[in-house]
């Protein structure tokens, strides 16, 4: 079985600022791991997703996350936010021979201030 | 151009009557999956289809059952609606390594 522990469940932050939005998981086998955003009334888009190789993955809106094997984490940053990105954030595990049956922590809510 | 459809986008029904909610997919997957997101909470799987091939999570309640008559619709029946049950549902398809999502279908109970 696998778990997924988003440490934030709102993190503030003024406009043009960076950001770091924390996901630990645990799993007994392999995952691949993924971050996806929801803004309000909406479903969920993919921000980005590490399978294998590098460990630092750049994902769309200027988003990265880097996986950490030996800690078990997958950070979400940007070095710079916009108002835009206001949204709950979503990461994701999958055990890498089941599909994708997704495993999802609880979400952060972003909240980019002016 | 939207690839997972979901109808209808908002549905109020009644404690107890029956409601349908659907999704369809343009994208020839032949995985699809029904998550129910309550509020301010992560999705939480309720079935997943592998083609015709349904899969019911273990803590699924009897009271949601699904249907899926070809590859491109899927349909997630609620038989007797409880305020409980008030959530956003979202459909969504998979093509390794990728799921993609519909825009979902928030459901209140009155």
């Amino acid at each position: 079985a696998q778990s997924v522990t988003q440490l934030d469940s709102q993190v503030p932050v003024f406009e043009e600022a960076p950001v770091e939005l924390r996901c630990n998981y645990s799993s007994s086998v392999s995952v691949y791991l993924f971050w996806y955003v929801q803004y309000p009334n909406q479903g969920l888009q993919l921000l980005l997703k590490y399978l294998s190789g590098s460990t630092l993955v750049k994902g769309i809106n200027g988003f990265e996350a880097e996986f950490n094997k030996s800690q078990t984490s997958f950070h979400l940053r940007k070095p710079s936010v916009h108002i835009s990105d206001t949204a709950e954030y979503f990461c994701a595990v999958s055990p890498w021979n089941a599909g994708n049956m997704l495993t999802f922590g609880g979400g952060t809510r972003l909240m980019v201030k002016p | 151009d939207a690839m997972v459809i979901q109808n209808p986008r908002y549905q109020v029904t009644q404690f107890g009557k029956p409601v349908t909610l659907s999704c369809s997919q343009t994208l020839n997957h032949n995985v699809m999956y029904w998550y129910q997101q309550k509020s301010s909470q992560a999705p939480k799987l309720l079935f997943h289809y592998y083609d015709k091939d349904f899969n019911n999570e273990a803590d699924t309640p009897d009271n949601f059952q699904s249907r899926r008559p070809n590859t491109s619709f899927c349909f997630l029946d609620i038989r007797s609606p409880g305020l409980g049950d008030a959530a956003m549902y979202l459909c969504a398809t998979s093509r390794w390594p990728e799921a993609f999502f519909g825009q979902g279908t928030r459901l209140t109970v009155v």
